[in-house]
Protein backbone atom coordinates (compact mmCIF):
# COMPACT_ATOMS: atom_id res chain seq x y z
CA UNK A 1 0.00 0.00 0.00
CA UNK A 2 1.20 3.31 -0.73
CA UNK A 3 2.72 5.48 2.32
CA UNK A 4 4.06 8.77 2.64
CA UNK A 5 6.96 9.57 4.85
CA UNK A 6 7.54 12.92 6.67
CA UNK A 7 10.95 12.97 7.99
CA UNK A 8 11.05 15.39 10.85
CA UNK A 9 7.89 15.81 12.89
CA UNK A 10 9.46 19.13 13.78
CA UNK A 11 11.99 21.90 12.10
CA UNK A 12 12.95 24.85 13.46
CA UNK A 13 14.40 27.52 11.68
CA UNK A 14 15.24 31.25 12.28
CA UNK A 15 13.69 34.04 10.14
CA UNK A 16 15.37 34.50 6.97
CA UNK A 17 16.48 31.06 6.47
CA UNK A 18 16.52 28.62 3.94
CA UNK A 19 13.35 26.24 4.80
CA UNK A 20 13.67 22.59 3.83
CA UNK A 21 10.76 19.89 5.08
CA UNK A 22 11.40 16.62 3.43
CA UNK A 23 8.76 13.97 2.33
CA UNK A 24 8.88 10.65 0.92
CA UNK A 25 6.70 8.62 -0.95
CA UNK A 26 6.74 4.30 -1.12
CA UNK A 27 5.31 3.54 -4.61
CA UNK A 28 7.05 2.40 -7.86
CA UNK A 29 5.17 4.48 -9.94
CA UNK A 30 4.76 7.97 -9.32
CA UNK A 31 1.94 9.04 -7.47
CA UNK A 32 0.33 12.88 -8.07
CA UNK A 33 1.87 14.53 -5.11
CA UNK A 34 0.68 17.78 -2.71
CA UNK A 35 1.50 19.95 0.14
CA UNK A 36 -0.64 21.45 2.32
CA UNK A 37 -0.17 23.83 4.83
CA UNK A 38 -2.37 24.54 8.10
CA UNK A 39 -2.20 27.54 10.56
CA UNK A 40 -3.26 26.69 13.78
CA UNK A 41 -7.11 26.76 14.04
CA UNK A 42 -7.94 26.26 10.78
CA UNK A 43 -8.48 23.56 8.12
CA UNK A 44 -5.79 22.91 5.22
CA UNK A 45 -4.67 24.98 2.43
CA UNK A 46 -3.09 23.75 -0.76
CA UNK A 47 0.27 24.99 -1.30
CA UNK A 48 1.18 23.18 -4.16
CA UNK A 49 0.60 20.31 -6.13
CA UNK A 50 2.74 17.93 -8.90
CA UNK A 51 0.45 15.94 -11.65
CA UNK A 52 2.92 16.17 -14.48
CA UNK A 53 5.31 17.86 -16.57
CA UNK A 54 8.05 19.93 -14.87
CA UNK A 55 9.33 18.68 -11.95
CA UNK A 56 10.47 21.85 -9.98
CA UNK A 57 6.92 23.18 -8.74
CA UNK A 58 6.16 26.47 -7.46
CA UNK A 59 3.32 26.97 -5.02
CA UNK A 60 2.31 29.99 -3.11
CA UNK A 61 3.78 32.28 -0.33
CA UNK A 62 7.08 31.46 -2.37
CA UNK A 63 7.34 27.85 -1.34
CA UNK A 64 8.43 25.72 -4.01
CA UNK A 65 9.00 21.71 -4.30
CA UNK A 66 11.17 18.99 -6.68
CA UNK A 67 9.79 16.13 -7.06
CA UNK A 68 12.47 13.09 -7.70
CA UNK A 69 11.60 9.87 -8.97
CA UNK A 70 15.05 8.39 -8.14
CA UNK A 71 14.67 9.14 -5.15
CA UNK A 72 11.08 8.94 -4.71
CA UNK A 73 10.93 12.50 -3.12
CA UNK A 74 9.20 16.04 -3.13
CA UNK A 75 10.75 18.21 -0.67
CA UNK A 76 9.14 21.71 0.09
CA UNK A 77 11.36 24.42 0.00
CA UNK A 78 11.83 27.91 0.73
CA UNK A 79 14.75 30.40 0.69
CA UNK A 80 13.81 32.63 3.35
CA UNK A 81 11.74 31.96 6.14
CA UNK A 82 8.80 34.14 7.70
CA UNK A 83 7.00 34.69 10.88
CA UNK A 84 4.05 34.55 9.09
CA UNK A 85 5.20 30.60 8.10
CA UNK A 86 4.91 29.13 11.50
CA UNK A 87 2.56 26.23 10.80
CA UNK A 88 1.92 22.94 10.01
CA UNK A 89 2.62 21.08 6.87
CA UNK A 90 1.04 17.75 5.09
CA UNK A 91 2.88 15.83 2.17
CA UNK A 92 -0.23 13.89 0.69
CA UNK A 93 0.14 11.30 -2.28
CA UNK A 94 -2.93 9.67 -4.61
CA UNK A 95 -2.34 7.20 -6.54
CA UNK A 96 -2.96 8.03 -10.44
CA UNK A 97 -5.21 5.17 -10.21
CA UNK A 98 -7.34 6.65 -7.75
CA UNK A 99 -7.68 9.74 -9.22
CA UNK A 100 -11.45 9.46 -9.37
CA UNK A 101 -12.26 8.30 -5.80
CA UNK A 102 -10.44 11.78 -3.98
CA UNK A 103 -8.28 9.44 -1.59
CA UNK A 104 -5.31 10.88 -0.34
CA UNK A 105 -2.67 9.60 1.89
CA UNK A 106 -1.46 11.77 4.03
CA UNK A 107 1.96 12.10 6.38
CA UNK A 108 2.11 12.60 9.58
CA UNK A 109 2.99 16.48 9.41
CA UNK A 110 5.90 18.47 10.26
CA UNK A 111 5.40 21.44 12.18
CA UNK A 112 7.41 24.59 11.55
CA UNK A 113 8.91 26.71 13.86
CA UNK A 114 10.60 30.25 13.20
CA UNK A 115 12.11 31.84 15.76
CA UNK A 116 13.06 35.46 15.60
CA UNK B 1 -19.19 30.77 -2.60
CA UNK B 2 -18.62 29.08 0.54
CA UNK B 3 -16.67 26.73 -0.50
CA UNK B 4 -16.40 23.78 2.37
CA UNK B 5 -18.74 24.56 5.26
CA UNK B 6 -19.09 22.33 8.50
CA UNK B 7 -20.56 22.46 11.98
CA UNK B 8 -20.19 22.80 14.52
CA UNK B 9 -16.58 24.08 15.23
CA UNK B 10 -16.62 22.24 18.67
CA UNK B 11 -18.53 19.60 20.61
CA UNK B 12 -18.35 17.65 23.80
CA UNK B 13 -19.97 14.67 24.08
CA UNK B 14 -20.40 12.02 26.51
CA UNK B 15 -19.20 7.90 26.15
CA UNK B 16 -22.34 6.60 24.47
CA UNK B 17 -23.95 9.53 23.11
CA UNK B 18 -24.74 10.07 19.35
CA UNK B 19 -24.34 13.07 17.13
CA UNK B 20 -24.15 14.11 13.20
CA UNK B 21 -21.21 16.25 12.22
CA UNK B 22 -22.68 18.25 9.15
CA UNK B 23 -20.58 19.03 6.12
CA UNK B 24 -21.71 21.18 2.86
CA UNK B 25 -20.36 22.30 -0.45
CA UNK B 26 -21.48 24.64 -2.82
CA UNK B 27 -18.94 23.58 -5.81
CA UNK B 28 -20.69 20.84 -7.25
CA UNK B 29 -18.25 18.40 -6.37
CA UNK B 30 -19.02 14.77 -6.91
CA UNK B 31 -16.02 13.40 -4.52
CA UNK B 32 -16.19 14.08 -1.14
CA UNK B 33 -14.26 12.51 2.34
CA UNK B 34 -14.28 12.72 5.68
CA UNK B 35 -10.97 12.71 7.96
CA UNK B 36 -9.24 12.99 10.94
CA UNK B 37 -6.41 14.30 12.43
CA UNK B 38 -4.35 13.10 15.45
CA UNK B 39 -1.47 14.44 16.79
CA UNK B 40 1.75 12.77 14.76
CA UNK B 41 -1.02 10.80 12.66
CA UNK B 42 -1.40 13.40 9.74
CA UNK B 43 -5.19 12.71 8.45
CA UNK B 44 -6.68 9.30 8.02
CA UNK B 45 -9.52 8.94 5.84
CA UNK B 46 -13.13 7.71 6.90
CA UNK B 47 -15.61 7.30 4.60
CA UNK B 48 -15.76 9.07 1.26
CA UNK B 49 -18.17 9.24 -1.69
CA UNK B 50 -17.94 9.31 -5.36
CA UNK B 51 -21.24 10.75 -5.49
CA UNK B 52 -24.65 11.16 -4.16
CA UNK B 53 -26.07 7.17 -3.48
CA UNK B 54 -22.29 6.27 -3.04
CA UNK B 55 -20.26 5.93 -0.53
CA UNK B 56 -16.94 3.37 0.93
CA UNK B 57 -14.70 3.17 3.79
CA UNK B 58 -11.14 4.78 4.29
CA UNK B 59 -8.19 3.48 6.84
CA UNK B 60 -10.35 4.22 9.97
CA UNK B 61 -14.19 3.78 9.33
CA UNK B 62 -15.19 1.81 13.11
CA UNK B 63 -17.50 3.22 14.70
CA UNK B 64 -19.01 6.09 11.76
CA UNK B 65 -21.65 6.15 9.41
CA UNK B 66 -22.19 8.03 6.42
CA UNK B 67 -24.79 8.99 3.74
CA UNK B 68 -24.91 10.85 0.78
CA UNK B 69 -28.18 11.80 -0.59
CA UNK B 70 -27.45 15.04 -2.32
CA UNK B 71 -24.36 16.17 -4.32
CA UNK B 72 -23.98 18.81 -1.31
CA UNK B 73 -24.12 17.47 1.83
CA UNK B 74 -22.25 14.40 3.49
CA UNK B 75 -23.23 13.75 7.44
CA UNK B 76 -20.68 12.03 9.50
CA UNK B 77 -22.33 9.99 12.07
CA UNK B 78 -20.97 8.59 15.31
CA UNK B 79 -23.59 6.55 16.67
CA UNK B 80 -21.86 5.55 19.67
CA UNK B 81 -19.33 7.85 20.59
CA UNK B 82 -16.31 6.53 22.30
CA UNK B 83 -13.10 8.63 24.28
CA UNK B 84 -10.85 6.98 21.21
CA UNK B 85 -13.19 9.27 18.91
CA UNK B 86 -11.87 12.47 20.49
CA UNK B 87 -10.20 14.41 17.39
CA UNK B 88 -10.43 16.90 14.67
CA UNK B 89 -12.60 15.93 12.26
CA UNK B 90 -12.31 17.44 8.37
CA UNK B 91 -14.71 17.63 5.47
CA UNK B 92 -13.00 17.68 1.96
CA UNK B 93 -14.68 17.96 -1.31
CA UNK B 94 -12.55 17.09 -4.13
CA UNK B 95 -12.21 18.26 -7.91
CA UNK B 96 -11.14 15.77 -10.18
CA UNK B 97 -9.78 17.70 -13.46
CA UNK B 98 -6.78 16.43 -15.84
CA UNK B 99 -6.85 13.03 -13.81
CA UNK B 100 -5.71 14.48 -10.62
CA UNK B 101 -7.64 15.28 -7.40
CA UNK B 102 -7.45 18.58 -5.58
CA UNK B 103 -9.12 18.91 -2.55
CA UNK B 104 -10.29 21.66 -0.40
CA UNK B 105 -11.26 21.09 3.24
CA UNK B 106 -13.70 22.55 5.88
CA UNK B 107 -12.74 24.61 8.89
CA UNK B 108 -13.27 21.14 10.78
CA UNK B 109 -14.91 20.41 13.99
CA UNK B 110 -13.28 20.18 17.14
CA UNK B 111 -14.49 16.71 19.27
CA UNK B 112 -14.18 15.89 22.77
CA UNK B 113 -15.46 12.67 23.86
CA UNK B 114 -15.51 12.30 27.64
Amino acid sequence: AQSVTQLGSHVSVSEGALVLLRCNYSSSVPPYLFWYVQYPNQGLQLLLKYTTGATLVKGINGFEAEFKKSETSFHLTKPSAHMSDAAEYFCAVSDRDSSNTGKLIFGQGTTLQVKP
Amino acid sequence: NAGVTQTPKFQVLKTGQSMTLQCAQDMNHEYMSWYRQDPGMGLRLIHYSVGAGITDQGEVPNGYNVSRSTTEDFPLRLLSAAPSQTSVYFCASTVTSGGYNEQFFGPGTRLTVL
